[in-house]
Formats: structure tokens, C-alpha cells, sequence
């Protein structure tokens, strides 16, 4: 059974038009990430909730946002995409409630593709 | 500030061989965790394993083993009797004890494993 859930899963979209990805999470975690991985390269973690809490990373551009609306869905949203975008974007959850970290599991990811 | 070190960028084997993939790390934490990860070429993070600092008793899953080493920082990922279903990015990743309610992860850049049938 799919846990951690990416829609779509290969998502083009021309230079400024913005565009969302969805994440959505069967296993009610707490926390959910958004990870941007280019080509070859480790992924880079973008932001976070914890619960309904936003936490952006520092390097994080302000074209990139994001939303919460429940639990179990989490958006990204690019505003104005460039070509340096184009990635894998990959959604994490955990659970943090207990003592000590849970382990992230990531869904399937979202490529993106800016033309 | 936390660091992880895959110095293996590529490494192919034939099938069958045994493969080490090795990872070291940084970090002034006492208490951390740390992780592997498999990204086959669909793209997903799977899972593989969590160790924490306090316990550095090695395992082993299947075909798969894990050697965590304090006094040398290291946590190296070995393969036995590859197959090819094994071809993909493994990742070594670190992160701080939970501080805050989120966990920072630090990923290396990975080590992509080829297995040539």
C-alpha cells in the first residue's frame, strides 16, 4: 500500500508558468518535507511542517511556497518556474512525536521539467 | 556542522560480487542517526536502515550488512552476492537527535552502484 504519495509523477511546464505538486500521506505523520534533488546531486531539503508550522529553509528561493491544508496533503508551489528548477522533487513525512527522530520515508517523487 | 563523505562516485561489480560502499561523517553531536538509502532509477528514497550513535553493533539484513564505527566515523554498506536489482544511488545520510520536533537530515552525494549481469 502506497504510504507517502506524489501526483504527478512527471509534470512539464513552460519558463514563468506557475505550477503545483501534491503530496499526500497515509501514515499521519506530524512532519512533512519538500526536497529538491537535481541531476547527480544529493537532495536539498526546501522546507518543512511540523504540524501546521512552516519552516523554510534560509537558501530557500521566494519563488517556491507551500501549504498544508490537513494533515495528510502537502503542496509545493513554484510561482514563476526557470530552467534551473527543473529537478526531482521528492516529499518526506515523519513522525516526531515520539522521544528521538522517526525515520523519513519519502514518496516516489516528482520530476519537473521547465521548457 | 554536519558532513557526509561517499568518496565512491561510481563503482560497477559484476553480478554476484560483494560491494562495500562507504560513507563517513562529521558531527559534534553526541547522540545522532544515522541512515542508508537506495534511490533505484524511478526515483524513489527507499528506506534501507536507521543507526544511533549509542549503538554500534553491526547487522545484517538479508544480503545486506552494515558496519557502524565510531572511533573512525564511518558507516559502510556491503552487498553480498550482488544481483542486478541492486543498480542504483545508495545514499548515507546523518541527522541530529531530534531537537525542536524536526529532524535535519545531511545527505552525502551518493555512491551509484552498477551490477553488470
Amino acid at each position: 500500500d502506497a504510504m507517502v504519495i506524489q501526483n504527478p509523477r512527471y509534470q512539464v511546464t513552460q519558463f514563468g508558468k506557475p505550477v503545483t505538486l501534491s503530496c499526500s500521506q497515509t501514515l499521519n505523520h506530524n512532519v512533512m518535507y519538500w526536497y529538491q534533488q537535481k541531476s547527480s546531486q544529493a537532495p536539498k531539503l526546501l522546507f518543512h511542517y511540523y504540524d501546521k508550522d512552516f519552516n523554510n529553509e534560509a537558501d530557500t528561493p521566494d519563488n517556491f511556497q507551500s501549504r498544508r491544508p490537513n494533515t495528510s496533503f502537502c503542496f509545493l508551489d513554484i510561482r514563476s518556474p526557470g530552467l534551473g528548477d527543473a529537478a526531482m522533487y521528492l516529499c518526506a513525512t515523519q513522525n516526531s512525536r515520539g522521544i528521538g527522530p522517526d525515520t523519513q520515508y519519502f514518496g516516489p517523487g516528482t520530476r519537473l521539467t521547465v521548457l | 556542522a554536519q558532513k557526509v563523505t561517499q568518496a565512491q562516485t561510481e563503482i560497477s561489480v559484476v553480478e554476484k560480487e560483494d560491494v562495500t560502499l562507504d560513507c563517513v561523517y562529521e558531527t559534534r553531536d553526541t547522540t545522532y542517526y544515522l541512515f542508508w538509502y537506495k534511490q533505484p532509477p524511478s526515483g524513489e528514497l527507499v528506506f534501507l536502515i536507521r543507526r544511533n550513535s549509542f549503538d554500534e553493533q553491526n547487522e545484517i539484513s538479508g544480503r545486506y550488512s552494515w558496519n557502524f564505527q565510531k572511533s573512525t566515523s564511518s558507516f559502510n554498506f556491503t552487498i553480498t552476492a550482488s544481483q542486478v536489482v541492486d543498480s542504483a544511488v545508495y545514499f548515507c545520510a546523518l541527522s541530529e537527535a531530534n531537537s525542536g520536533g524536526y529532524q535535519k537530515v545531511t545527505f552525502g552525494t551518493g555512491t551509484k552502484l552498477q551490477v553488470i549481469p
